[in-house]
């Protein structure tokens, strides 16, 4: 079993909606959680970085972190064309482990 | 400030062969990362270095080794190269001295083995 399990998607939406992105994990041990952006051909962005249970909130994206059931979530509201991109949740103790990636497609 | 700059962005090699990775680390951190990315799937953690010294491995076999330098920056070193080595090669640099994992990376490193 993988350390970290993200939803495969591919997810597709109309511009303007409300995605909602998520993962599980297993390793108890994770202290930190972190969404990034991934552009075809090109290194992971940091987009959210968290470090406890609850909400943070960054513009039209929120990050969601449940340690009681190991469920991390990115919500991002008024979806934008330029928001298609692989979306990587990771976690991290002493060292970062990936999912997979959910690949979104915002039509116009 | 600088960014994580990864050289080359391609590379084509063939079964056997071995290839130097480098990578220079955003100004001011001190910590460098290498993953390795297959098609379709996320990063998986190859190394990393603090400070000139291995600081934790992942599940990858000794042919793959690495080097941080004085200024930070690394190399990765994969030797006798296997089909299943064509990847995304990932560096990301962070300032681990904070405690925490904000990773800030290059654009990679596309190695092909024939």
């Amino acid at each position: 079993q993988k350390e970290v399990e993200q939803d495969p998607g591919p997810l597709s939406v109309p511009e303007g909606a409300i995605v909602s992105l998520n993962c599980t994990y297993s390793n108890s041990a994770f202290q930190y959680f972190m969404w990034y952006r991934q552009y075809s051909r090109k290194g992971p962005e940091l987009l959210m970085y968290t470090y406890s249970s609850g909400n943070k909130e960054d513009g039209r994206f929120t990050a969601q972190v449940d340690k009681s059931s190991k469920y991390i979530s990115l919500f991002i509201r008024d979806s934008q064309p330029s928001d298609s991109a692989t979306y990587l949740c990771a976690g991290d103790a002493g060292k970062s482990t990936f999912g997979d990636g959910t690949t979104l497609t915002v039509k116009p | 400030e600088t960014g994580v700059t990864q050289s080359p962005t391609h590379l084509i090699k063939t079964r056997g062969q071995q290839v130097t990775l480098r990578c220079s680390s955003q100004s001011g951190h001190n910590t460098v990362s290498w993953y390795q990315q297959a098609l379709g799937q996320g990063p998986q953690f190859i190394f990393q270095y603090y400070r000139e010294e291995e600081n934790g491995r992942g599940n990858f076999p000794p042919r793959f080794s690495g080097l941080q330098f004085p200024n930070y920056s690394s190399e990765l070193n994969v030797n006798a190269l296997e089909l299943d080595d064509s990847a995304l090669y990932l560096c990301a640099s962070s300032l681990r001295d904070r405690g925490n994992e904000k990773l800030f990376f290059g654009s990679g490193t596309q190695l092909s083995v024939l």
